[in-house]
This record gives C-alpha cells, sequence and structure tokens, in this order.
C-alpha cells in the first residue's frame, strides 16, 4: 500500500519570504500523480500544485514550484514571496495511475505567515 | 460554476443516534467520493462512485456506515448507529470522471458525536 509522509506538522514564514514543506511517499509502483492540496479554515480542499511522475521537469504554478526527486521518493513544495493568504493546512496526495483514482494523503503540515 | 455543495455543515448527536450527510457534485460530473477527515490527519477515502455504482467501498465501515447515490447525481451518506469515533470532518469531491486527476472537494460536514 501506498503511504504519503509529512514530517513537520507545523511551519512559519515571514511574509514575502520563501518557505519549503516536505513530503516523501512509499510506492513500488511507476506511474503516478503527486499533489499538494491547501485547506484553509473553511475546510475546503483546494488543489495547488501537482506532479506527473513520468515527467523529469518540476511543475511550477505562480508563486508555487516542486522539487520532485522520483528516486528518493521525495517531493517538496515551495512557496516563494509568501502571502497570508497562504497561511493554511498543506497536504501531499499520491494517486496511481491512470486507471487509480484513490488519493492517499500525508497528515498535513499547518502553515503560518507573519507579517 | 457552481462547486460541490455539501450539507449540513456542523451536525452534533447524541452517540447511537444516525445521522446522514448529503452532497450535490459538480454538473456532469460522474465520479463522486466520500472521504473522512479525522481531527489533525489527512481525509481517507470512504467510497468511489462511478455514476450510481459504488466501485471501492473497502474503506467503509459496512456495519453502521451506508452510503447511495441515485440517479447518479446527488449522495447520501448516513452513519446508524453512531459512535463517538465518528466524530470527524466528512468531505465529499466529484471529478468529471475516474481517470481525470482533478478532484474538486466540497466544504465538508464537520460532525460531532458527544
Amino acid at each position: 500500500a501506498q503511504t504519503v509522509t509529512q514530517s513537520q506538522p507545523e511551519m512559519s514564514v515571514q511574509e514575502a519570504e520563501t518557505v519549503t514543506l516536505s513530503c516523501t511517499y512509499d510506492t513500488s509502483e511507476s506511474d503516478y500523480y503527486l499533489f499538494w492540496y491547501k485547506q484553509p479554515p473553511s475546510r475546503q480542499m483546494i488543489l495547488v500544485i501537482r506532479q506527473e511522475a513520468y515527467k523529469q521537469q518540476n511543475a511550477t504554478e505562480n508563486r508555487f514550484s516542486v522539487n520532485f526527486q522520483k528516486a528518493a521518493k521525495s517531493f517538496s513544495l515551495k512557496i516563494s514571496d509568501s502571502q497570508l493568504g497562504d497561511a493554511a493546512m498543506y497536504f501531499c496526495a499520491y494517486r496511481n495511475s491512470p486507471s487509480g483514482s484513490r488519493l492517499t494523503f500525508g497528515e498535513g503540515t499547518q502553515l503560518t505567515v507573519n507579517p | 460554476e457552481a462547486g460541490v455543495v455539501q450539507s449540513p455543515r456542523y451536525k452534533i448527536i447524541e452517540k447511537k443516534q444516525p445521522v446522514a450527510f448529503w452532497c450535490n457534485p459538480i454538473s456532469g460530473h460522474n465520479t463522486l467520493y466520500w472521504y473522512r477527515q479525522n481531527l489533525g490527519q489527512g481525509p481517507e477515502l470512504l467510497i468511489r462512485y462511478e455514476n450510481e455504482e459504488a466501485v471501492d467501498d473497502s474503506q467503509l465501515p459496512k456495519d453502521r456506515f451506508s452510503a447511495e447515490r441515485l440517479k447518479g447525481v446527488d449522495s447520501t451518506l448516513k452513519i446508524q448507529p453512531a459512535e463517538l469515533g465518528d466524530s470527524a470532518v466528512y468531505l465529499c469531491a466529484s471529478s468529471l470522471d475516474h481517470i481525470s486527476y482533478e478532484q474538486y472537494f466540497g466544504p465538508g460536514t464537520r460532525l460531532t458525536v458527544t
């Protein structure tokens, strides 16, 4: 079974600074997707960024980028120019592809952004 | 475009009572998911529907939990009887189909069992 581990229960960053959230996973599959979701206090999970395992290039979405190390099974999220609105719980998630659709989530990292 | 709608947002019940949660997915989305999120943890899949068919319910505690998705649109998740350990947030999500990578989540129902 696949597992996802987030070893940082809490992180904090100063506004406009950069922060990196860590995630490791375990799988025997070669084809899969990885995701970072954001969950603000409203509880609604919002997709931040995704990475296909077959792509060597790291995904980027505006201020959000990932460092995907397939051999190390590591998938970290970098948030640049942090904003107050980035404060939330961040979850790393895994799913098999192409046919699997079950998401396996990590435990989450609570990000605080200090003004 | 309307997102995934869930109701109620909050529910407080006494143990041994029944409770039901309702979800309306995004229009046109064939795949619907129910997740349970315990405090301080990530969501865990309870059941996945492809249209009206439950295709992945291996994590659903079938002795007390039941779900249905009539006409392949709205879905209801029921617990009867509820136990203290059922206190959690119940999230509904939908996707265009089971291959689509993006799942759209609703705001969830926070259940407290006393």
